[in-house]
């Protein structure tokens, strides 16, 4: 199994500010994910983290606007920049620990932007 | 990505069984066929997964067609807390979960 914490938990910004979400596992792993969930919608998947080399974007996605970092087998964190309200959302980390196995989920950071 | 079909929402009365389908006629062989959901105000969880055999486990149960083109969840008594949005959802090669809309369970009391 996979505990999974984020911070911070929750965000109010201003628009045209960037925030930093943090994704810490207490295990390493191998495969670590960012997904966006809007108001009443289902999970978008961003990005997959890669640790050394440059997060995979998913179609829509671009690194200029969701930078990520994946330092080591523990840890990533995702930037939202130049923010707008369209992206208030819960952005969530998750992880596989076994490839094709159980997928964990964080609890989410819930990002409001003014 | 193989896409998957399930109904937009479900109700089933407390205690009873609720049978959960879903549709994956573009499943690959090497697919592996997994099951989340998804409370409210929280994280996706882990249900089960299967490739081709029936799985049983303390959560739930998976019946998977012969022709793996659908497959059924299977809570074997729902309860208040199972209220939730599943997930039916297609694994490949490339180990990453995209989701679809889900089936929003009602339970009933």
């Amino acid at each position: 199994s996979a505990v999974i914490s984020q911070k911070p938990s929750r965000d109010i910004c201003q628009r045209g500010t960037s925030l930093t979400i943090q994704c810490q596992v207490d295990s390493q792993v191998t495969m670590m994910f960012w997904y966006r969930q809007q108001p009443g919608q289902s999970l978008t998947l961003i990005a997959t983290a890669n640790q050394g080399s440059e997060a995979t974007y998913e179609s829509g996605f671009v690194i200029d606007k969701f930078p990520i970092s994946r330092p080591n087998l523990t840890f990533s964190t995702l930037t939202v920049s130049n923010m707008s309200p369209e992206d208030s959302s819960i952005y969530l980390c998750s992880v596989s620990p076994q490839a094709g196995n159980e997928q964990f989920f964080g609890p989410g950071t819930r990002l409001t932007v003014l | 990505d193989a896409k998957t079909t399930q109904p937009n929402s479900m109700e089933s009365n407390e205690e009873e069984p609720v049978h959960l389908p879903c549709n994956h006629s573009t499943i690959s062989g090497t697919d592996y066929i997994h099951w989340y959901r998804q409370l409210p105000s929280q994280g996706p969880e882990y249900v089960i997964h299967g490739l081709t055999s029936n799985v049983n486990n303390r959560m739930a149960s998976l019946a998977i067609a012969e022709d793996r083109k659908s497959s059924t969840l299977i809570l074997h008594r729902a309860t208040l807390r199972d209220a939730a949005v599943y997930y039916c959802i297609l694994r490949g090669r490339d180990d990453k979960i995209i989701f679809g809309k889900g089936t929003r369970l009602h339970i009933l009391p």
